[in-house]
């Protein structure tokens, strides 16, 4: 176990909706970052919180966004739901960003979009 | 657009003997290159990270850099049924953003 968490552990949406996912991070870890997991594939990279702060972002539309709080903890926010947003949503806490930091995961959340 | 890519398998060995399991990526700049394991409905779980070239043991396990030839590969000895899982190569260059290939999958047969 990491000590990373994320909720819910399962969530299933209609077309259009919009939905929060939440993490927190291991203890001692500033940094968070969020990535989609599609079947059969990698995880691709979607934005990371440093300090509260959005530090960097992958190749998703604005209607993904997120949030980081003063705990560190994080949320991620997605509208206008599309079916192609079913996957599995992994949240991985850090130390911070520089190069070395690695990057441990929590359960994630596994989304379905009807 | 930067590559990492991993022979996506199944890569079938009998149990106790060495899998080899090998990533090249495409981007010259990358610094950090990390091995993750991930067993089916679960999360990725790190194994090793190795950032200069050459070999890096922990255990049963060796990862191994050639930054000129932009190559990283883990070995696993003595592999075990357990060790059956996908693993998922990831490089970074700027110290947020891990970039994976679409990982190997591992099949250890008793």
């Amino acid at each position: 176990e990491t000590g990373v968490t994320q909720s819910p552990t399962h969530l299933i949406k209609t077309r259009g909706q919009q939905v929060t996912l939440r993490c927190s991070s291991q203890s001692g870890h500033n940094t968070v970052s969020w990535y989609q997991q599609a079947l059969g594939q990698g995880p691709q990279f979607i934005f990371q919180y440093y300090r509260e702060e959005e530090n960097g972002r992958g190749n998703f539309p604005p209607r993904f966004s997120g949030l980081q709080f003063p705990n560190y903890s994080s949320e991620l926010n997605v509208n206008a739901l599309e079916l192609d947003d079913s996957a599995l949503y992994l949240c991985a806490s850090s130390t911070g960003t520089t190069q070395g930091n690695t990057q441990y995961f929590g359960p994630g959340t596994r989304l379905t979009v009807l | 657009q930067k590559e990492v890519e991993q022979n996506s398998g199944p890569l079938s060995v009998p149990e106790g003997a060495i899998a080899s399991l090998n990533c090249t990526y495409s981007d010259r700049v990358s610094q950090s290159f990390f091995w993750y394991r991930q067993y089916s409905g679960k999360s990725p779980e790190l194994i090793m990270s190795i950032y200069s070239n050459g070999d890096k043991e922990d255990g049963r396990f060796t990862a191994q850099l050639n930054k000129a030839s932009q190559y990283v590969s883990l070995l696993i000895r003595d592999s075990q049924p357990s060790d059956s899982a996908t693993y998922l190569c990831a490089v970074s260059d700027s110290g947020y953003a891990l970039n994976f290939g679409k990982g190997t999958s591992l099949l250890v047969t008793p």
